[in-house]
């Protein structure tokens, strides 16, 4: 039972577009909620995370906007470039208990 | 930031021999470890979590006695895989956390048994 549940399955933009993969949750007592990127071969990378109490968080140009009476949580990613073609996986975890429960993952495929 | 090294990248070994992988922190104290296990396509599995110097928890449906974990020490965790078969092959990937640091991944072994 997947306890976080994740949207497009692949998706596939243009160079300089904006790629956009949401997630959503039942359990209200995740309390962090991290982006990872990762390459063919490699290990997941945090991309940056958010906790419930803020409804967005930028870092360059990556944007986590947080819906928390949806239960709901996305990824934008502005002015995508091939480099970010990747696997995306949401993920989230509750206090005290430090096990990631996470989404069934993206693959984003930017066309230059 | 936080560092997790994983070893080897990659192994091949035959049927019903041993594998071991091993998981370090090179700069921070990992309080808690996990191991993952990732099929081609698809998302992250957690196997176990550790902690060090207790034994892994395992999660249901992963046999404890086929994938044994060690947490000897605040910065290493290894994982054996014994009696491997065909079956056993994918990508298994550790990860730590410590005080004051979220999850760090390793860059993940590939196994294939042969």
């Amino acid at each position: 039972q997947q306890q976080v549940k994740q949207s497009p399955q692949s998706l596939i933009v243009q160079k300089g577009g904006i790629s956009i993969i949401n997630c959503a949750y039942e359990n209200t007592a995740f309390d962090y909620f991290p982006w990872y990127q990762q390459f063919p071969g490699k290990g997941p990378a945090l991309l940056i995370a958010i906790r419930p109490d803020v409804s967005e968080k930028k870092e360059g140009r990556f944007t986590i906007s947080f819906n928390k009476s949806a239960k709901q949580f996305s990824l934008h990613i502005m002015d995508s470039q091939p480099g970010d073609s990747a696997t995306y996986f949401c993920a989230a975890s509750m206090k005290n208990d430090y096990k990631l429960s996470f989404g069934a993952g993206t693959t984003v495929t930017v066309r230059a | 930031g936080a560092v997790v090294s994983q070893h080897p990248s990659w192994v091949i070994c035959k049927s019903g021999t041993s594998v071991k992988i091993e998981c370090r922190s090179l700069d921070f104290q990992a309080t808690t470890m996990f191991w993952y296990r990732q099929f081609p396509k698809q998302s992250l599995m957690l196997m176990a979590t550790s902690n060090e110097g207790s034994k892994a928890t395992y999660e249901q449906g992963v046999e404890k006695d086929k994938f044994l974990i060690n947490h000897a020490s605040l910065t290493l965790s290894t994982l054996t895989v014994t009696s491997a078969h065909p079956e056993d092959s994918s990508f298994y990937i550790c990860s730590a956390t410590g005080a004051n640091y979220g999850y760090t991944f390793g860059s993940g072994t590939r196994l294939t048994v042969v």
